[in-house]
């Protein structure tokens, strides 16, 4: 299986900041990846496809790069309801599978 | 408006079973593949399994975690959709998400709706 490593698993930061978060995938996955957007109790958000595709109704201050193995979820100018936790996930081959997930706070 | 309705969650004890179910509106159910994805809790998401299509004989795939004791199905007249999870344990308990898939141009399929999630916890 195809594994995802995401970095950081956490991270502070402050409204109007410039944040990056990283996904390593264990085997090149061309450009299927995806990247989703958790809120407490509710079911994930998709919001990048196709490692760069931004989902349609979701911000542009969300951006999404990389390929092969190494990609990027980029949020320009934090927003108080980007406070979230974010997941990478590919659909390369099966098994399907996410990363660890990176919980966003507000410093 | 898409939407996504889990059910059947509950309070089950280990070698159990336990039937799920998803109602969808909104969008023409017939035409996408459809995922369960689930989440223990306080963990992260755990990829369940997937059911295609007519036109691909609604074959399914699975997590290695699942195969042999859960099975997915499909209504397409009732635009419903189905977990049966049989010799449930406790490694099971997890809130379990329905989701659309949509694909893109490159025919990689995507997880592009997902419901609220129905809690099942398994214990003795």
């Amino acid at each position: 299986a195809i594994q995802l490593t995401q970095t950081p698993s956490s991270l502070s930061a402050s409204v109007g900041d410039r944040v990056s978060i990283t996904c390593r995938a264990s085997q090149g996955i061309s450009t299927a990846l995806a990247w989703f957007q958790q809120k407490p109790g509710k079911g994930p958000k998709l919001l990048i496809y196709g490692a760069s595709r931004l989902e349609s109704g979701v911000p542009s201050r969300f951006s999404g790069s990389g390929s092969g193995t190494d990609f990027t979820l980029t949020i320009s100018s934090l927003q108080p309801e980007d406070f979230a936790t974010y997941y990478c996930q590919h659909c390369n081959s099966y098994p399907l599978t996410f990363g660890q997930g990176t919980k966003l706070e507000i410093k | 408006e898409v939407q996504v309705v889990e059910s059947g969650g509950g309070l089950v004890q280990p070698g159990g079973s336990l039937r799920l179910s998803c109602v969808v509106s909104g969008f023409i159910f017939s035409d996408h593949y459809m995922d369960w994805v689930r989440q223990a809790p306080g963990k992260g998401l755990e990829w369940v399994g997937r059911i295609r299509v007519k036109a691909n004989s609604y074959t399914t795939e699975y997590a290695a975690s699942v195969k042999g004791r859960f099975t997915i199905s499909r209504d397409d007249s009732k635009n419903s959709l189905y977990l049966q999870m049989n010799s449930l344990r406790t490694e099971d308990t997890a809130v379990y998400y329905c989701v659309r898939d949509q694909s893109d141009s490159s025919g990689y399929y995507y997880f592009d709706y997902w419901g609220q999630g129905t809690l099942v916890t398994v214990s003795s």
